[in-house]
């Protein structure tokens, strides 16, 4: 059984930094390509970047928002996803989830963990 | 950056009913969309793929169709478990972007 399961979110001040895991499980991670999605409570899902696999060199894209502030990161020997998250704002208050992406070449999301939730407030 | 435009972005339907939702992309995604459900407190869950490919599990009442810019989610005949928020997805290019959502409730 496929298991997304993140963790490491909480309260942290403006300016200030976090660093969430994604813990996985039930397929072989180093084959998939790896996504943050993140929602803000009650709003809509917007995705924050991806990552790659070794065979590609773990190349990162990003969100224009979250660009130069966020970077993501990988650990294939256990079976981790990162997402370290510098200079929050207010504004980057959600939940934030890992999502897997299929191997099947269309790039879509076809598992999800729980979410953990980051509040930026002072 | 690619937009995508959902409508409606709320709807009332009685359980039996037929319901389509529409999504709009600002410029041609070819079939490099997903839609999603997802229920309050949940993480969102993939009904589609490749606007129409239904993913392993989705009951059959779901279909999905369009490719370019226009694409709909119809639901043949809403059962109670489908009242939830339905988003789409492009994965043409990047940044990778959702729509506004669309919420189905319960008249």
């Amino acid at each position: 059984e496929v298991q997304l399961v993140e963790s490491g979110g909480g309260l942290v001040q403006p300016g200030g930094s976090l660093r969430l895991s994604c813990a996985a499980s039930g397929f072989t991670f180093s084959d998939h390509y790896m996504d943050w999605v993140r929602q803000v409570p009650g709003k809509g899902l917007e995705w924050v970047g991806r990552i790659r696999k070794k065979a590609n060199s773990y190349t990162t894209e990003y969100a224009a928002s979250v660009k130069g502030r966020f970077i993501i990161s990988r650990d294939d020997s256990v079976n981790s996803l990162y997402l370290q998250m510098n200079s929050l704002k207010t504004e980057d208050t959600a939940v934030y989830y890992c999502a897997r992406v299929a191997g099947a070449g269309y790039g879509y999301n076809d598992y999800w963990g729980q979410g953990t939730l980051v509040t930026v407030s002072s | 950056d690619i937009q995508l435009t959902q409508s409606p972005s709320f709807l009332s339907a009685s359980v039996g009913d037929r319901v389509t939702i529409t999504c709009r992309a600002s410029q041609g995604i070819s079939s490099y969309l997903a839609w999603y459900q997802q229920k309050p407190g949940k993480a969102p869950k993939l009904l589609l793929y490749a606007a129409s490919t239904l993913q392993s599990g989705v009951p059959s009442r779901f279909s999905g169709s369009g490719s370019g810019t226009e694409f709909t989610l119809t639901i043949s005949s809403l059962q109670p478990e489908d009242f939830a928020t339905y988003y789409c997805q492009q994965l043409n290019s990047y940044p990778l972007t959702f729509g506004g959502g669309t919420k189905v409730e319960i008249k």
